[in-house]
C-alpha cells in the first residue's frame, strides 16, 4: 500500500529536549515536505527537499532541521523545543518537484511541549 | 509571495444541499488549484484540482470553478452527505522551477444529517 509513515504519532516533551519526528515514503517519491497546521493557520511550510541531499527552507523553518540522506526519509528534528512548537505536524510526498501540489501526506503528528 | 484566502472558516449544511467554499489568491502567476479534504484525525488527501488553462473541472458530487480574473476558485459539493464533513483546505500553486505550496486557512464543514 502505498503510504507515508509518520512517528510518533503523538508526543509530550518538555523545553529543550531535542527531538525528531520520521518520515518515510514508499512511493519513490522525488519531493517531500514538512507542514505544520495550526488553528487559524492553515497549513506552513517548514522545510521541503527536492531529492536526496537537497533541502531548502519553507516559510516557517526557524527551530527545525531536516536532512535527506535516503530518498525515502525525511526526518524533522527539533534541536531545542520550545512552547511555540506545540502543533499538528505533516509531512508529505509528491513524484517529483513539478508536481509539488498532487501531495500525498501522512497520518500527523501531534507534539505538545511543556 | 503568494497569498491564499480562504472563506468561509466554517460551514453547517443540511443533509442533501450543497456547500461552497472560496479561495482567492494573490499571484497570477499561480497556475494550478488543488483541493484537499482532511478528516479527523487524518492528513489532508487531494480531492480535485484545477489549472489555469481550464474553467471547471467536475468529479461526481464535487467541482471546482476557477475564474483568472478575478483571481478566485471556488469549491462545489452538491448533495451533501454526512461523510462529506471535514475540513477543506484550498491551495495555489506558484510555477517555475520550484512549485511553491501555499495553503489557505482552511474550512470546516459540518453537514448535519
Amino acid at each position: 500500500e502505498a503510504q507515508v509513515t509518520q512517528n510518533p504519532r503523538y508526543l509530550i516533551t518538555v523545553t529543550g529536549k531535542k527531538l525528531t519526528v520520521t518520515c518515510s515514503q514508499n512511493m519513490n517519491h522525488e519531493y517531500m515536505s514538512w507542514y505544520r497546521q495550526d488553528p487559524g493557520l492553515g497549513l506552513r511550510q517548514i522545510y521541503y527537499s527536492m531529492n536526496v541531499e537537497v533541502t531548502d527552507k519553507g516559510d516557517v523553518p526557524e527551530g527545525y532541521k531536516v536532512s535527506r540522506k535516503e530518498k525515502r526519509n525525511f526526518p524533522l528534528i527539533l534541536e531545542s523545543p520550545s512552547p511555540n512548537q506545540t502543533s499538528l505536524y505533516f509531512c508529505a510526498s509528491s513524484l517529483r518537484k513539478e508536481l509539488a501540489g498532487e501531495l500525498f501526506f501522512g497520518e500527523g503528528s501531534r507534539l505538545t511541549v511543556l | 509571495g503568494e497569498n491564499v484566502e480562504q472563506h468561509p472558516s466554517t460551514l453547517s449544511v443540511q443533509e442533501g444541499d450543497s456547500a461552497v467554499i472560496k479561495c482567492t489568491y494573490s499571484d497570477s502567476a499561480s497556475n494550478y488549484f488543488p483541493w484537499y479534504k482532511q478528516e479527523l484525525g487524518k492528513g489532508p488527501q487531494l480531492i480535485i484540482d484545477i489549472r489555469s488553462n481550464v474553467g471547471e473541472k467536475k468529479d461526481q458530487r464535487i467541482a471546482v470553478t476557477l475564474n483568472k480574473t478575478a483571481k478566485h476558485f471556488s469549491l462545489h459539493i452538491t448533495e451533501t452527505q454526512p461523510e462529506d464533513s471535514a475540513v477543506y483546505f484550498c491551495a495555489a500553486i506558484l510555477s517555475g522551477g520550484y512549485q511553491k505550496v501555499t495553503f489557505g486557512t482552511g474550512t470546516k464543514l459540518q453537514v448535519i444529517p
